[in-house]
């Protein structure tokens, strides 16, 4: 079967870094996606990786590495609004998004 | 930013009636999609419907019936619904399927309780 692992729950502190961590076991790969879930809102999309490497974006950075089947969301200079979920999402062979359960992100003073 | 937009917000029902939660979206794209979220799973995607017509159905119950009459609007009908139902229905659109670097944007979901 398709899985997409990551943590439930991490807790941080403002200012601080943090890095969440995905591994997936998917039939193929055409690419992997982070996104952000604040409470009662909207996923909204921040990063997309295909090729193998760091991309980055702001505070935020996303790694790939498709050899270990691993990625990894990294926040920079934490602030009290990074408070969210974050989702990590694979497409596989099929082009159809498998969605990993989120991981709960809490950012303390 | 009001690109998807989902009514009603939150719904509460019995499991004799029939609600029907509605999605727009005004970005101009010709794919869109109904997922399930219930608490700490992933999320479940329903159906997807490309230029209007429907693409995939993932075993879903009959009592979730979708409908698309046009590219911007995306209808989930619902009747005799279980308390398992119960859980936040996100609405999502695309430009195309399924293409590599293709992103979903969502609305905010209807957060729908079933007594």
């Amino acid at each position: 079967g398709q899985n997409i692992d990551q943590p439930t729950e991490m807790t941080a502190t403002e200012g601080a870094i943090v890095q969440i961590n995905c591994t997936y076991q998917t039939s193929g790969f055409n690419g992997l996606f982070w996104y952000q879930q604040h409470a009662g809102e909207a996923p909204t999309f921040l990063s997309y990786n295909v090729l193998d490497g760091l991309e980055e974006k702001g505070r935020f950075s996303s790694f790939l590495s498709r050899s270990k089947g691993y990625s990894y969301l990294l926040l920079k200079e934490l602030q009290m609004k990074d408070s969210a979920s974050y989702l990590c999402a694979v497409r596989d062979s099929n082009y159809q998004l498998i969605w990993g359960a989120g991981t709960k992100l809490i950012i303390k003073p | 930013e009001t690109g998807v937009t989902q009514t009603p917000r939150h719904l509460v029902m019995g499991m004799t009636n029939k609600k029907s939660l509605k999605c727009e979206q005004h970005l101009g794209h010709n794919a869109m999609y109904w997922y399930k979220q219930s608490a700490k799973k992933p999320l479940e995607l329903m159906f997807v419907y490309n230029f209007k017509e429907q693409t995939e159905n993932n075993s879903v119950p009959s009592r979730f019936s979708p409908e698309c009459p046009n590219s911007s609007h995306l209808f989930l009908h619902l009747h005799t619904l279980q308390p398992e139902d119960s859980a936040l229905y996100l609405c999502a659109s695309s430009q195309g399927q399924g293409g590599g670097a293709e992103t979903q944007y969502f609305g905010p979901g209807t957060r729908l309780l079933v007594l």
